[in-house]
């Protein structure tokens, strides 16, 4: 079966430059979830889209924005890297929101993560 | 607000012994509590959820509102049980304001020694 599939899988950057990462959700799966996993921590919640609309913020920098585009896709766009910024950043997708209790019982509200994208900030 | 703890960041144990990794949460709401797993440079992996009340692996985990916790147990682990375990909470998705993000844990590394 299909899975998220996010790219690159790894990422090498020097400070001050940008990154572009990007996410293909599960087909059908028009709700895409942004994280972001530092060395030993767990995973913190950036940013979420469903729709192609934002649907909910974390903790995500001023520097970073994302977009989810019309064919469900997302991009996590990351500009004025910092050293800090070295992490895992993971995708997520789930089905549709905004879901009865037979839909969450069924396992409709499930999120199904993606391998990663490991960037690392020289 | 809502709050996933993992009290333990490490539970080394012997094939064979019983496992419990333990997991409190706080949200005033109706939370869904799902256990995720993390084998070594893999992705995460959904484990289990409460909702389905379901053994995987042999894990199982009860929801108990009462204590707010959702513990992760296993009567014989094993050592491809070993793996990094993530408690996570989700509020209920039926409303247009959940947006059925996940709120970890700190996770908990399991080590099953030969």
């Amino acid at each position: 079966a299909a899975g998220v599939i996010q790219s690159p899988r790894h990422l090498i950057k020097e400070k001050r430059e940008t990154a572009t990462l990007k996410c293909y959700p599960i087909p059908r799966h028009d709700t895409v979830y942004w994280y972001q996993q530092g060395p030993g921590q767990d995973p913190q919640f950036l940013i979420s889209f469903y729709e192609k609309m934002q649907s909910d913020k974390g903790s995500i920098p001023d520097r970073f924005s994302a977009q989810q585009f019309s064919d469900y896709h997302s991009e996590l766009n990351m500009s004025s890297l910092e050293l800090g910024d070295s992490a895992l950043y993971f995708c997520a997708s789930s089905p549709r929101t905004g879901l009865g209790i037979y839909e969450i019982s069924s396992g409709a509200n499930v999120l199904t993560f993606g391998a990663g994208s490991r960037l690392t900030v020289l | 607000a809502q709050r996933v703890t993992q009290p333990e960041k490490l539970l080394s144990v012997f094939k064979g012994a019983p496992v419990e990794l333990k997991c409190n949460y706080s949200y005033s709401g109706s939370p869904e509590l799902f256990w995720y797993v993390q084998y070594s440079r893999q992705r995460l992996q959904l484990l289990l959820r409460h909702i389905s009340r379901e053994s995987i692996k042999g894990f199982t985990a009860d929801l108990n509102k009462g204590e707010t916790s959702f513990h992760l147990k296993k009567p014989f682990a094993q050592e491809e049980d070993s793996a990094m375990y993530y408690c996570a909470l989700s509020a209920m998705r039926h409303g247009s304001s959940n947006t059925g993000k996940l709120i970890f844990g700190q996770g908990t590394t399991l080590q099953v020694k030969p």
